[in-house]
């Protein structure tokens, strides 16, 4: 069975600009959740999508967004991009867990590096 | 400029030892627990994990214990080898479906 995947792997933009990432989950996954990775702040999780709807969401503003696609496969997508922007932006991928309290082991891919200039 | 970022603990162990990584978690609400390796330019890939009704679970050269009454997580590797070098995270689970928070991590090196 192939792992997540994301797309690109390497990005360069400037500030200001706007980036769309993308991610296929593991086939029959319905979770798909995102995590910003930076030397300053570790892991930090970003928002998780089931069945199309974003149900979970961390502490970041407004700029990043996300959804979720009908076969699974989800987007984030960044506005007026800051240097503190620049990071690994990791996907991560689980079987359905209907509840808030049903964890499922996730899975991830291999990250899309971003670099704001 | 220069970015400041976490200090990475270190662990240096000699090939063929047994080594503890240890986390001290912060929400005594979460149920479950979960370890983690990543390697330089990959995603974090699972290990162990273990719920919060458990002190104990071992896998395959792994072990975790976890002893909630300090909320310390510890992850024991036997045998260690060169390809177990990567940086090791701690994480935890407290409901909110599957958003996992994060430890920085623990750096492991391997000597050979």
């Amino acid at each position: 069975k192939a792992g997540v995947t994301q797309t690109p792997r390497y990005l360069i933009k400037t500030r200001g600009q706007q980036v769309t990432l993308s991610c296929s989950p593991i086939s029959g996954h319905r979770s798909v959740s995102w995590y910003q990775q930076t030397p300053g702040q570790g892991l930090q999780f970003l928002f998780e999508y089931f069945s199309e709807t974003q149900r979970n969401k961390g502490n970041f503003p407004g700029r990043f967004s996300g959804r979720q696609f009908s076969n699974s496969r989800s987007e984030m997508n960044v506005s007026t991009l800051e240097l503190g922007d620049s990071a690994l932006y990791l996907c991560a991928s689980s079987p359905a867990a209907t509840g808030p309290s049903s964890y499922n082991e996730q899975f991830f891919g291999p990250g899309t590096r971003l670099t704001v200039l | 400029g220069e970015s400041v970022g976490l200090h990475l603990p270190t662990l240096s162990v000699q090939e063929g030892d047994n080594s503890i990584i240890n986390c001290a978690y912060s929400n005594s609400a979460s149920d479950y627990f979960i370890w983690y390796k990543q390697e330089s330019g990959k995603g974090p890939q699972f290990i162990i994990d273990i719920r919060s009704n458990m002190d104990k679970r071992q896998g395959q050269r792994v072990t975790v214990l976890l002893n909630k009454t300090v909320k310390h997580l510890s992850l024991q590797i036997a045998a260690t080898q060169p390809g177990d070098s990567a940086v090791y995270f701690c994480a935890e689970n407290s409901g909110g479906y599957q958003k996992v928070t994060f430890g920085i991590g623990t750096k492991l090196q391997v000597i050979p």
